[in-house]
């Protein structure tokens, strides 16, 4: 089945600084999802992004389709952007398959 | 608009044990999934119900089952419960003209521990 790498695993931050994480995967995907994962465990859908670019306030996202990977830039980072960011991708009529996810600290 | 709503938030059992889990849709979306989270990991599909009949399971043993309900609710269950069923157990749903094809929308979580 499609293998989704995220990276990095992990990653502290001074609030205010900005980061990109980045989302490989290994074959052609008809959905991609970035979901940020609170410290309570609540996903929360950021971004439908199969391919091409979006932007939500300090948020945005890349997909670059043909050469299969993703990128989600967070600008200004605040305390509250801590938790884990996952991608989620779909190749065909499977199920969505999750990456590992990063977990961004923002330090005050 | 209610978003996805999952009880009991918190659950311990013990090992052998059988335990259900509940998951109501967003309102309008009849499809759902569910989800098994061990620590330090991506979700991982259990399986899915579209119009109460499951169209879609992942890699789990038959001893993980469900329902879907006329309401679009749906049931989790797990049977003889073992020490690696610890985990966050998350349901998400997907609008009407999706099957596995659309955004989902992912409820809060059970928090399943066995001992």
């Amino acid at each position: 089945g499609i293998q989704v790498e995220q990276s990095p695993p992990d990653l502290i931050l001074q609030e205010g600084a900005n980061s990109t994480l980045r989302c490989n995967f290994s074959d052609s995907v008809n959905n991609l999802q970035w979901f940020h994962q609170n410290p309570w465990g609540q996903l929360i859908n950021l971004f439908y992004i199969p391919s091409g670019t979006k932007q939500n306030g300090r948020l945005s996202a890349t997909t670059v389709a043909t050469e299969r990977y993703s990128l989600l830039y967070i600008s200004s980072s605040q305390t509250t952007d801590s938790g884990v960011y996952f991608c989620a991708v779909r190749s065909g009529n499977t199920p969505l398959v999750f990456g590992k996810g990063t977990r961004l600290s923002v330090i005050a | 608009e209610t978003g996805v709503t999952q009880s009991p938030t918190h659950l311990i059992k013990t090992r052998g044990q059988q335990v259900t889990l509940r998951c109501s849709s967003q309102s309008g979306h009849n499809t759902v999934s569910w989800y098994q989270q061990a620590l330090g990991q991506g979700p991982q599909f259990i399986f899915q119900y579209y119009r109460e009949e499951e169209n879609g399971r992942g890699n789990f043993p038959p001893r993980f089952s469900g329902l879907q309900f006329p309401n679009y609710s749906s049931e989790l269950n797990v049977n003889a419960l073992e020490l690696d069923d610890s985990a966050l157990y998350l349901c998400a749903s997907t609008p009407p003209s999706g099957s596995f094809l659309d955004t989902q929308y992912f409820g809060p979580g059970t928090r399943l521990t066995v001992l």
